[in-house]
């Protein structure tokens, strides 16, 4: 059973561009969560989605950011215009129903790095 | 605002002897509380829970320890071994299903 996958694991981009993060949960998952790492400081989140439902948007940036879960395929984080700060790591984290145990499970992360 | 905090950025042990990692909450509302280890270049793992029912969770050499009064969770390895360095972060949540807040975990190191 693979785990949450994420790619590409490193995205450079110039300033102005577009940046598209990808996440395929784990199987049976259909909870999935987006957190931001910036350089020295811990995880802060950013929207909690299931399929075709953006649940909680809360810690996304109004401007620039948007997210989505479709029902075919993986979960896509999206920044238009990139600017120097949002150079960060970018963690995708999947859970199972609500019913069990409350766990994410993390990918191994997109690093983004704008110029 | 920093709803998570460990106030220690890093800690170094002796092989063998017991790790004790800190965190503190502002939220009475978190009910349910994990331990995520992080390797450079790597995505958290999950490590151990507590539900805020329990004041005790073990599983094998990691124990969470939760006083709710204080608003305080630790984690003990106990014995340390170098493969336990690694970045640990604490994370809380309210009820099931929603997001985690994080700490800005603490650097350990596990001296041979």
């Amino acid at each position: 059973n693979a785990g949450v996958m994420q790619n590409p694991r490193h995205l450079v981009r110039r300033r102005g561009q577009e940046a598209r993060l990808r996440c395929s949960p784990m199987k049976g998952h259909s909870h999935v969560y987006w957190y931001r790492q910036l350089p020295e400081e811990g995880l802060k989140f950013m929207v909690y989605l299931q399929k075709e439902n953006i649940i909680d948007e809360s810690g996304m940036p109004k401007e620039r950011f948007s997210a989505e879960f479709p029902k075919e395929g993986p979960s896509i984080l999206r920044i238009q215009q990139v600017v120097r700060g949002d150079s960060a790591a970018y963690f995708c984290a999947s859970s199972p129903s609500l019913i069990a145990k409350n766990i994410q499970y993390f990918g191994a992360g997109t690093r983004l790095s704008v110029l | 605002d920093q709803q998570v905090k460990q106030n220690s950025p890093s800690l170094s042990v002796q092989e063998g002897r017991i790790s004790i990692l800190n965190c503190d909450y502002t939220n009475s509302m978190f009910d349910y509380f994990l331990w995520y280890k992080k390797y450079p270049a790597e995505g958290p793992t999950f490590l151990i829970s507590i539900s805020s029912i329990k004041d005790k969770n073990e599983d094998g050499r990691f124990t969470v320890f939760l006083n709710k009064s204080a608003k305080h969770l630790s984690l003990h390895i106990v014995p340390s071994q170098p493969g336990d360095s690694a970045v640990y972060f604490c994370a809380a949540s309210v009820g099931t299903g929603n997001q985690f807040y994080f700490g800005t975990g603490t650097s350990l190191t596990v001296i041979p």
